[in-house]
């Protein structure tokens, strides 16, 4: 089965902290993808990647990087966190363009 | 652009009885369909998926949907719910592939609740 952790599942931040989430898939996946999901607005994407070192903006970009060094290992960087970035974090992955893709199990993250 | 709407926040059915869980798509080209489940405190999970081929498909624990192409439908159906269905569902789409095209989107969720 494929396996996709992320580092934390409950994470309590400040305001203007930098804030690291980490993602990690153990079956060799091409793409890797990072939602936020809000309650009534479902899922939106923030970035996907498509290959190590290659990135692409989502939906809602704004406010958040990411970096993907190694294949199985794709992080999401709060550059300077805010409360409105209190959210649930899902991190996915999948093999091709036409594959469904697989969840971790989340990072509930508030702002303070 | 592409867009998924999914009619319903909540749905409410007698354990047993038949269940549907509507979604509507609006894609350039042939659709990619999905419909995955969100159990409390949980990620996505996989239920099915539409790419080509035969109309209904069917997929984990007694779940199938069917592809209206006239309608823009993609509803998610059971024949006898359980209460352990209870949980929220999401149907996504994607378009035609293609550079850059790797992006799901994602309906709001529909919060099925399954009473005994």
């Amino acid at each position: 089965d494929v396996k996709v952790t992320q580092s934390s599942r409950y994470l309590v931040k400040r305001t203007g902290e930098k804030v690291f989430l980490e993602c990690v898939q153990d079956m060799d996946h091409e793409n890797m993808f990072w939602y936020r999901q809000d309650p009534g607005l479902g899922l939106r994407l923030i970035y996907f990647s498509y290959d190590v070192k290659m990135k692409e903006k989502g939906d809602i970009p704004e406010g958040y990087s990411v970096s993907r060094e190694k294949k199985e290992r794709f992080s999401l960087i709060l550059e300077s966190a805010s409360t409105n970035q209190t959210s649930m974090y899902l991190c996915a992955s999948s093999l091709g363009n036409l594959v469904e893709q697989f969840f971790g199990p989340g990072t509930r993250l508030t702002v303070l | 652009a592409q867009s998924v709407a999914q009619p319903e926040d909540q749905v409410n059915v007698a354990e047993g009885n038949p269940l549907t869980v509507k979604c509507t798509y609006s894609v350039s080209g042939n659709p990619y369909l999905f419909w995955y489940v969100q159990y409390p405190n949980r990620g996505l999970q996989f239920l099915l998926k539409y790419i080509t081929g035969d109309n209904l498909v069917k997929g984990s624990y007694g779940f199938e949907a069917e592809f209206n192409k006239s309608q823009t439908s993609f509803h998610l159906k059971k024949p006898s719910a359980l209460v352990s269905d209870s949980a929220l569902y999401f149907c996504a789409v994607r378009g035609l592939p293609g550079a850059g095209s790797y992006q799901l989107t994602f309906g709001k969720g529909t919060k099925l609740s399954v009473i005994p």
